[in-house]
């Protein structure tokens, strides 16, 4: 079975401080994750890949196998960075991808 | 520019009605997913389907099922809709290989059945 557990239900940083959203995942072989976004109103759209390997507005993830973590990074958060913030992942060859609970993220001015 | 269209925003049902979500894709993908989306819980697998006339399930099933006559079109049935089932259900589409290309999500419907 595989799994994904974001810890952080609610996280709040200042502008310009850095953002650490937390991803650990549960799969046993080798693993595809994403990290998705939902802006207000907006609908959940693909915020980075770790295939990838990009850094898009800002932010960075990197698989760490030892520690099964894909913890999602910025160092300056900005006001826009508020949302929830889905962790993904799809087993090796499956198409289906499975969620964690999400982290709201609020960027305090 | 909207790719995948749920055809309701909002729908309020009541206790044993059955219910029909509808989502249409244009980008001729083969991958289609119901997803609920519950404060919480996060996305929750429903029924996904690989192609027409294709489906499997998902992580909570129970109480759904999906059609697929067309490639662009999946559909979610509630069977006879109860209160546990008041939810943001969410429609994705992708191609082959989602690893390589990430779902892309509609806008959901907001479901509250009385």
């Amino acid at each position: 079975a595989q799994r994904v557990t974001q810890p952080e239900k609610l996280l709040s940083v200042f502008k310009g401080a850095p953002v650490e959203l937390k991803c650990n995942y549960s799969y046993s072989g080798s693993p595809e994750l994403f990290w998705y976004v939902q802006y207000s109103r907006q609908r959940l759209q693909l915020l980075l890949r770790h295939i990838s390997r990009e850094s898009i507005k800002g932010f960075t993830a990197d698989l760490n196998k030892g520690e099964t973590s894909f913890h999602l990074k910025k160092p300056f958060a900005q006001e826009e960075d508020s949302a929830m913030y889905y962790c993904a992942l799809a087993g090796f060859g499956n198409e289906k991808l499975t969620f964690g609970t999400g982290t709201r993220l609020t960027i305090i001015p | 520019d909207v790719k995948v269209t749920q055809s309701s925003r909002y729908l309020v049902k009541r206790t044993g009605e059955k219910v029909f979500l509808e989502c249409v894709q244009d980008m001729d993908h083969e991958n289609m997913f119901w997803y609920r989306q519950d404060p919480g819980l996060g996305l929750r697998l429903i029924y996904f389907s690989y192609d027409v006339k294709m489906k499997e399930k998902g992580d909570i099933p129970e109480g759904y099922s999906v059609s697929r006559e067309k490639k662009e079109r999946f559909s979610l049935i509630l069977e006879s809709a109860s209160t546990n089932q008041t939810s943001m259900y969410l429609c994705a589409s992708s191609p082959p290989a989602t690893v390589n290309y990430g779902y892309t999500f509609g806008s959901g419907t907001r479901l509250t059945v009385v």
